[in-house]
C-alpha cells in the first residue's frame, strides 16, 4: 500500500514568508509525527497527533511553528515568518497507534533564503 | 547534549563479510531500541528493533545486539550486500507516558563494496 506522502518535496522561501508543509499518512494510522532533520545529524522531535489531537508540541521550536490535524488524517505543519535558521529537511512520520513502528515519509527541504 | 551517539560517521565493507554498526546511549530511561536504514532522498526505514528486556533481536542477515548496563547496541549485518549501503539511525524510545518520542543519532554512512 501507500506509503506516508510529503509535499512539497523541495520548498524554496524568502525569509519572512509563511510556508505550509503537507503530510499524508498512511491509511488508517491513528498516530502522526513531524521531526526535523538538520544536515549531518538525525530527526529531531517537533510534534504529535493521535487522531486528531495533538498530544505533544514540546519540540516545536518557537510559536512560529504550529501544526494541525483537523480531521485525524492529513496533517499540515506551518512556519509564520520564516527564517534562514528553519532551513532543514522536515519529516513526518505515522504509526498505526501511539506504541508502534513509525514509518517515515520522503520528507520536504526547506530552504530559507 | 546527545543522549543518542553513533561514533562513526562512515564505514566501509567488503561484500559477503560482516558489517558491525555501533549506538552508544546515555539516557537510562530509555527502553526501547530500533534501527532505521535510509537511502538518499528517502525517507528512513524501519529496520529492525529491540526490547530492553531482551539482548538480542534477529531477522534475516541483521541482528541486534543490547547491552543495557554498557548503554550499548549494535547492528550486524551478515554477509553484507552491496544494496545494504545506506545510512543507518540508531534511535531510543523511553518507557512510559510520552513514550513515543523518537531520539535519533547521527547515522553511520554503510558502504559495502563488491
Amino acid at each position: 500500500g501507500a506509503g506516508v506522502s510529503q509535499s512539497p518535496r523541495y520548498k524554496v522561501t524568502k525569509r519572512g514568508q509563511d510556508v505550509a508543509l503537507r503530510c499524508d499518512p498512511i491509511s488508517g494510522h491513528v498516530s502522526l509525527y513531524w521531526y526535523r532533520q538538520a544536515l549531518g545529524q538525525g530527526p529531531e522531535f517537533l510534534t504529535y497527533f493521535n487522531y486528531e489531537a495533538q498530544q505533544d508540541k514540546s519540540g516545536l521550536p518557537n510559536d512560529r511553528f504550529s501544526a494541525e490535524r483537523p480531521e485525524g488524517s492529513i496533517s499540515t505543519l506551518t512556519i509564520q515568518r520564516t527564517e534562514q535558521r528553519d532551513s532543514a529537511m522536515y519529516r513526518c512520520a505515522s504509526s498505526s497507534d501511539t506504541f508502534e513502528t513509525q514509518y517515515f515519509g520522503p520528507g520536504t527541504r526547506l530552504l530559507v533564503l | 547534549d546527545q543522549q543518542v551517539k553513533q561514533n562513526s560517521p562512515s564505514l566501509s565493507v567488503q561484500e559477503g563479510r560482516i558489517s558491525i554498526l555501533n549506538c552508544d546511549y546515555t539516557n537510562s530511561m530509555f527502553d526501547y531500541f530500533l534501527w532505521y536504514k535510509k537511502y538518499p532522498a528517502e525517507g528512513p526505514t524501519f529496520l529492525i528493533s529491540i526490547s530492553s528486556i531482551k539482548d538480542k533481536n534477529e531477522d534475516g542477515r541483521f541482528t541486534v545486539f543490547l547491552n543495557k548496563s554498557a548503554k550499548h547496541l549494535s547492528l550486524h549485518i551478515v554477509p553484507s550486500q552491496p544494496g545494504d549501503s545506506a545510512v543507518y539511525f540508531c534511535a531510543a524510545r523511553e518507557g512510559g507516558a510520552g513514550s513515543y518520542q523518537l531520539t535519533f543519532g547521527k547515522g553511520t554512512k554503510l558502504s559495502v563494496i563488491p
